[in-house]
Parts: structure tokens; C-alpha cells; sequence
């Protein structure tokens, strides 16, 4: 159980373009979820934390208006970078807390396979 | 804001030889703390963690981790290591006084393992 899927695993695409990435909790309900950014050989940042039905809260740094995260439901979140540039280029890794019994599972985050994402 | 140390960017260590990754976190407020893995291109899996209780926990391959309030440090210890352990390690912190549980993590630390 406790399984995150991320798609795409990974995109390439033109600068100037939109990215959508979709992030799932297959197996449980997700009411919170955050989005992490990895640059080579570096550590995990923190971008955002999604709440399902409310607006994200986004780190101090991170633009909301082009790191767009949409948390429709339990198990879906959305990241769309918008009007990607190469400095965006970054491998992107979505985690999700385990609220299916009403409380927070294990208090632990159950990280997805992360996607890579290429702007050329 | 917490912050969390990895004072080791790369632990080149032979096989089946003892190993430790150091980990400190800057408050030493209410904490839980983790240990995460990474293999190439992948994401992280959580290798233990320290909620409360013993200060030393456990994973099932072997790695172990003590949780020390008064020198705020997590480190990770394994006392025989495989090829098959070199991964990336990261250790996290979620601060219980925010409650928003997200994670601060440190720099990571390259695990070599040679034969």
C-alpha cells in the first residue's frame, strides 16, 4: 500500500511551453500533498504544499503564477510550469500524507518516482 | 526555519566495512526525523524513522539510526555494508511546531561502496 505514481516520468519540451505533471496516491487518500524540486547533485527543495480543495501554499521564492498546483480531489495533484524555460529544467518529486482513516498515516510522506523535466 | 546538516557530501567506503552518515538539525524543538534513499533516477524511499519512543530504530536491511536530543544529530550506521547499498541518503526533518509536516531535508550524502 502507500503507493505515489508521477506523470510523466519524464518530459522534454520547447521553451515558451506549458508542462503539466500529475501526481497520484493510487491506494489511499491524499488531502495534503507537497511538491519538491531537485537540481543535479542537489538536495530536495521544498516548492509548495498542496491541500485538496483550498489554494497551495507556496515557499518563500517560488512563483505561483508560473508553478501553477491544482488538488481537484484525494488522490490527484497538479504541477503545470508555465511558459518553461531551461532554468526549469529540474527533476520534480511530488509526496502525499495518508489521511484514509481520518488521521495522518505513520505521520510519514510516501514520495513518488519524481519526473524529469528537460526545457530546451 | 529549521535546517538540517549533512556534513559529508561522499562516504567512499570498501564492502562489508562499518559505515556512518552524520546528520544534525539546527532546533531542538519537537521533531520527527527520516532517513530517505535514492537510487539513480528514481524517488526517495524511506529507509527509518525516529517518531517517538527508543532512540535508536531500525531498518529491515540493516541500517540503524539513534536519535540524540542534546546534540540535536540523527546519524546512520550500518555495521556492514553491501554493494548494493550505494545510493544517495538523505535525512529529513518535519518540525511538529509548524504543522504543516512538510519536510526539510539535508544535502544528501553519496554513498560508495566499493569491492
Amino acid at each position: 500500500g502507500a503507493v505515489v505514481s508521477q506523470h510523466p516520468s519524464w518530459v522534454i519540451c520547447k521553451s515558451g511551453t506549458s508542462v503539466k505533471i500529475e501526481c497520484r496516491s493510487l491506494d489511499f487518500q491524499a488531502t495534503t500533498m507537497f511538491w519538491y524540486r531537485q537540481f543535479p547533485k542537489q538536495s530536495l527543495m521544498l516548492m509548495a504544499t498542496s491541500n485538496e480543495g483550498s489554494k497551495a501554499t507556496y515557499e518563500q521564492g517560488v512563483e505561483k503564477d508560473k508553478f501553477l498546483i491544482n488538488h481537484a480531489s484525494l488522490t490527484l495533484s497538479t504541477l503545470t510550469v508555465t511558459s518553461a524555460h531551461p532554468e526549469d529544467s529540474s527533476f520534480y518529486i511530488c509526496s502525499a500524507r495518508d489521511w484514509s482513516s481520518g488521521t495522518f498515516r505513520d505521520n510519514e510522506q510516501f514520495f513518488g518516482p519524481g519526473t524529469r523535466l528537460t526545457v530546451l | 526555519a529549521q535546517s538540517v546538516t549533512q556534513l559529508d557530501s561522499q562516504v567512499p567506503v570498501f564492502e562489508e566495512a562499518p559505515v556512518e552518515l552524520r546528520c544534525n538539525y539546527s532546533s531542538s524543538v519537537s521533531v520527527y526525523l527520516f532517513w530517505y534513499v535514492q537510487y539513480p533516477n528514481q524517488g526517495l524511499q524511506l529507509l527509518l524513522k525516529y517518531l517517538s519512543g527508543s532512540t535508536l530504530v531500525e531498518s529491515i536491511n540493516g541500517f540503524e539510526a539513534e536519535f540524540n536530543k542534546s546534540q540535536t544529530s540523527f546519524h546512520l550506521r550500518k555495521p556492514s555494508v553491501h554493494i548494493s547499498d550505494t545510493a544517495e541518503y538523505f535525512c529529513a526533518v518535519s518540525d511538529l511546531s509548524t504543522g504543516r509536516r512538510a519536510l526539510t531535508f539535508g544535502s544528501g550524502t553519496r554513498l560508495q561502496v566499493q569491492p
